[in-house]
């Protein structure tokens, strides 16, 4: 099976832009779950997605939004970019979700605000 | 409130000799899985392995193994005979079961070790 796979890999934009991340899961995986990764703040939870539907979201501004499709894939949108948003975003993929799942990641995103 | 302490923020050691990455936890719930990631310089996020808090039995695979003991909320990660190819970030992380009929779920991760294998 393939892995997970997020695009695009690299990403540099400027402050007050927006930008948008994709993932596509593990053939078969139902949940998708974001994280960001600094080095300030670590790993940090940003929403998991399920069937479509927003279960569980972490403590980030409403200028993080994600969406979910019917083929499981998943968006991740930023809006009016700062500079702290700076950050590699990491997918993961799960068979159906909850805190029972294995999550499989994918290479990441990185994205860099200038 | 759940919470995962890596407290080796770096660790150097020498190929060939073993190395333990500790990993300490919190969590209220009875029921949680313990989960190990490797992320090497590329960036992704390897799973490792993962343990049910029901399941205290100790693993080996291979060059690897893992040490849960719930008496001091620890599971611990070994490596036997490091090599230079083991050199990562290391992630222990914490999920809980969630709630019956719901599918909230995430991972808590500790801070990382940052293990370097010299040749």
């Amino acid at each position: 099976k393939a892995g997970v796979t997020q695009t695009p890999r690299y990403l540099i934009k400027t402050r007050g832009q927006q930008v948008t991340l994709s993932c596509s899961p593990i053939s078969g995986h139902r949940s998708v779950s974001w994280y960001q990764q600094t080095p300030g703040q670590g790993l940090q939870f940003l929403f998991e997605y399920f069937s479509e539907t927003q279960r569980n979201k972490g403590n980030f501004p409403g200028r993080f939004s994600g969406r979910q499709f019917s083929n499981s894939r998943s968006e991740m949108n930023v809006s009016t970019l700062e500079l702290g948003d700076s950050a590699l975003y990491l997918c993961a993929s799960s068979s159906s979700g909850g805190g029972t799942d294995t999550q499989y990641f994918g290479p990441g995103t990185r994205l860099t605000v200038l | 409130a759940q919470k995962v302490t890596q407290a080796q923020t770096e660790i150097s050691v020498v190929e060939k000799e073993d190395v333990t990455l500790d990993c300490v936890y919190e969590t209220r719930d009875t029921t949680y899985y313990l989960f190990w990631y490797k992320q090497p310089p590329s960036g992704e996020l390897v799973f490792l392995i993962r343990r049910n808090s029901f399941d205290e039995q100790n693993e080996i695979s291979g060059r690897y193994s893992w040490n849960f003991q719930k008496s001091t909320s620890s599971f611990n990660f070994t490596i036997t005979a490091s090599q230079v190819v083991d050199s990562a970030v290391y992630f222990c992380a914490l999920s809980e079961a969630p709630p019956r009929g719901s599918t909230l779920g995430r991972l808590y991760f500790g801070r990382g070790t940052q293990l370097t294998v010299w040749p």
